[in-house]
């Protein structure tokens, strides 16, 4: 398996425009999680999906950030306008649920680093 | 309120010593606590985790970890570092909150330099 894709790996635009960036989670898994890394904050659990459904977006900075999951294999993380604030590296996980712990363990991708100017 | 801390920020260690990474945690119910290490410029990879039954679980790479319900800790054991092993550590307990949801609680992380 390809593990989780995320594109781009690398991101620089200007302050105010509109950034989006995509995750493919491994094939099977029915949660998604998006994530946000900083030095300040550190992990930041932002959204998740589970069968292509939002459960919790409560970690959703404010309304300039959007997820969505048109289906199993693909999501996306829009940021609209992007401020320099929103630089981070963004993670995309997916996990599949299983008995007892295993539904927990969540696979990562690469990363997006975004860098807003 | 569930937590997890991971008291050191950084840990140093020459390489051929074993190495320990601290981490103990707060739930109201059984924890499920994992480990995730975070080499430069990658995503999280899974290590470890306690579910259940024995007290010392063993991961990837070597790395073992002891579950200590009176101490309320999950430290994070090599008995011998490598250079390689340099990266970023982080442990994670289960969400216990509302619903069955499937979200980690995560330490911010303890950076683990091994020296050659």
């Amino acid at each position: 398996d390809a593990g989780v894709i995320q594109s781009p790996r690398h991101e620089v635009t200007e302050m105010g425009q509109e950034v989006t960036l995509r995750c493919k989670p491994i094939s099977g898994h029915d949660y998604l999680f998006w994530y946000r890394q900083t030095m300040m904050r550190g992990l930041e659990l932002l959204i998740y999906f589970n069968n292509n459904v939002p459960i919790d977006d409560s970690g959703m900075p404010e309304d300039r950030f959007s997820a969505k999951m048109p289906n199993a294999s693909f999501s996306t993380l829009k940021i609209q306008p992007s401020e320099p604030r929103d630089s981070a590296v963004y993670f995309c996980a997916s996990s599949i649920l299983g008995l007892a712990g295993s539904s927990y363990e969540q696979y990562f991708g690469p990363g997006t680093r975004l860098t807003v100017t | 309120a569930q937590s997890v801390a991971q008291p050191e920020d950084q840990v140093n260690v020459a390489e051929g010593n074993p190495l320990t990474v601290k981490c103990t945690y707060s739930v109201s119910g059984n924890p499920y606590l994992f480990w995730y290490v975070q080499y430069p410029n990658r995503g999280l990879q899974f290590l470890l985790k306690y579910i259940t039954g024995d007290n010392l679980v063993k991961g990837s790479y070597g790395f073992e970890a002891e579950f200590n319900k009176s101490q309320t800790s999950f430290h994070l054991k090599k008995p011998s570092a490598l250079v390689s092993d340099s990266a970023l550590y982080f442990c994670a307990v289960r969400d216990l909150g509302a619903g069955n949801n499937r979200k980690l609680i995560w330490g911010l992380g303890t950076s683990l330099a091994v020296n050659p």
